[in-house]
């Protein structure tokens, strides 16, 4: 079966900080991944897709960038985080963009 | 103008009551999406639909192309089916999400 990972579960970095989120998945290969972000009281926003290593695409501008440097590893980072960076992130993963998507457990960022 | 509107924002519910979330959406779509997000943040799929209508336990999903729209039904409330349910739409090229409607299922 298929699993997916996120860490850290809850980050606390200060305004200027780098990022760095972790997303793996674990029991299929070549799998198409998302990076979402839902900040307070708003809904889901699809913020990076990757259909292969290497392949990023990005939905939004934005002071993020994503990486896929292995096939199940898919990284969410930023050189100097705002503090509108902060907001719940969330990696899926789905065989296609047309089948249903699979979520991690999320990674709570609060930028103070 | 959101390409995805979800109503009600808001629904409480007595446990045990029948729920219908709706979902209608302005752009041509390739599937939809239903999906419920827990108080703690985590996100399960319900549904992807494409057309007519799927069925999974207590849950019903429903989607008329013609009309874009979709609903979302619970038959036989529970506390448990408390939690934020989101509808999104894949045009072939992009993701809309609605705002979510939260549902509190009282006992």
């Amino acid at each position: 079966s298929q699993t997916i990972h996120q860490w850290p579960a809850t980050l606390v970095q200060p305004v200027g900080s780098p990022l760095s989120l972790e997303c793996t998945v674990e029991g299929t290969s070549n799998p198409n991944l998302y990076w979402y972000r839902q900040a307070a009281g708003r809904g889901l926003q699809l913020l990076f897709y990757s259909v292969g290593i290497g392949q990023i695409s990005s939905e939004v501008p934005q002071n993020l960038s994503a990486s896929r440097p292995q096939d199940r590893q898919f990284i969410l980072s930023s050189k100097k985080l705002l503090l509108s960076d902060s907001g719940f992130y969330l990696c899926a993963w789905s065989w296609d963009r047309v089948t249903e998507q699979y979520f991690g457990p999320g990674t709570r960022l609060t930028v103070t | 103008k959101n390409e995805v509107e979800q109503s009600p924002q808001n629904l409480t519910a007595q446990e045990g009551e029948f729920i219908t979330i709706n979902c209608s959406y302005s752009v041509g779509i390739s599937a939809l999406h239903w999906l419920q997000q827990h108080p703690g943040g985590g996100i399960v799929s319900l549904f992807m639909l494409s057309s007519g209508k799927k069925k999974h336990g207590r849950l019903i999903a429903t989607i008329n192309i013609q009309e874009k729209h979709s609903s979302l039904h619970i038959t036989a409330s529970h506390p448990r089916d408390s939690a934020v349910y989101i509808c999104a739409v894949f045009t072939g090229n992009q993701f809309y999400f609605g705002t979510g409607t939260s549902l509190t299922v009282i006992p």
